[in-house]
């Protein structure tokens, strides 16, 4: 059974860089698969960050491209998310997730709140 | 951008059939997903590629699409159905997944 894991602080200073990981268990994050990540602003719905392909190739949304990384680490089979110059409104749960081809995600990991303040 | 709209709530008595749809510019040619979310839960994908239900998602639930619309529907409703819904769809123009807003099924 495939299971994911975030993993990061939980608090962030504004105009500070937040950083998660997402663990992958049961499964290689060398498959074919897009390694996402979604985030869910409180009382909100549910916005897509970005993704990563087991070759690095990386896609994001445009409205956080300028301050998004997502990556993966072979060796610690996890992949993770960089986000900069944070202010109050990312303040989230923040999902790691598995997308297959036509996106849709069939593996989530339960969600880390980060709460960016100062 | 890409754009989904759905109705912020729908409301159903247990046993009836709830309709929660998915509005988005000819959306019926492109591949629609739905999950559900329970509170303080992550999602869970109930349907995928417009109609294909995952493992232990049961037939009460399905999915269509065409036109402008897609739809998921909920046939005899249960008190555990309540949750919030999102479609999604992979924006090939933009490159990008897009999300509904969401709708809020409550069960009377």
């Amino acid at each position: 059974q495939v299971q994911l894991q975030e993993s990061g602080p939980g608090l962030v200073r504004p105009s500070g860089t937040l950083y998660l990981a997402c663990g992958v268990s049961g499964a290689s994050i060398s498959d074919s698969y897009w390694w996402t990540w979604v985030r869910q602003t409180p009382g909100k719905g549910l916005e897509w960050i970005g993704e990563v392909y087991q070759t690095g190739n990386t896609n994001y949304n445009p409205s956080l491209r300028s301050r998004v990384t997502v990556s993966l680490d072979k060796s610690q089979n996890q992949f993770s998310l960089r986000l900069t110059s944070v202010t109050a409104a990312d303040t989230a749960v923040y999902y790691c997730a598995r997308a297959q081809r036509a996106r849709y995600f069939d593996v989530w990991g339960k969600g880390t709140r980060v709460n960016v303040s100062s | 951008s890409y754009v989904l709209t759905q109705p912020p709530s729908v409301s159903v008595a247990p046993g009836q059939t709830a309709r929660i749809t998915c509005d988005g510019a000819k959306i019926g040619i492109k591949a629609v997903h739905w999950s559900r979310q329970r509170p303080g839960q992550a999602p869970v994908l109930v349907v995928h590629d417009d109609k294909v239900r995952p493992s232990g998602i049961p037939e009460r639930l399905s999915g269509s699409n065409s036109g402008d619309t897609a739809t998921l529907t909920i046939a005899r409703v249960e008190a555990g159905d309540e949750a919030d819904y999102y479609c999604q769809v992979w924006d090939n123009t933009n490159d990008q997944v897009v999300f509904g807003g969401g709708t809020r099924l409550t069960v009377l």
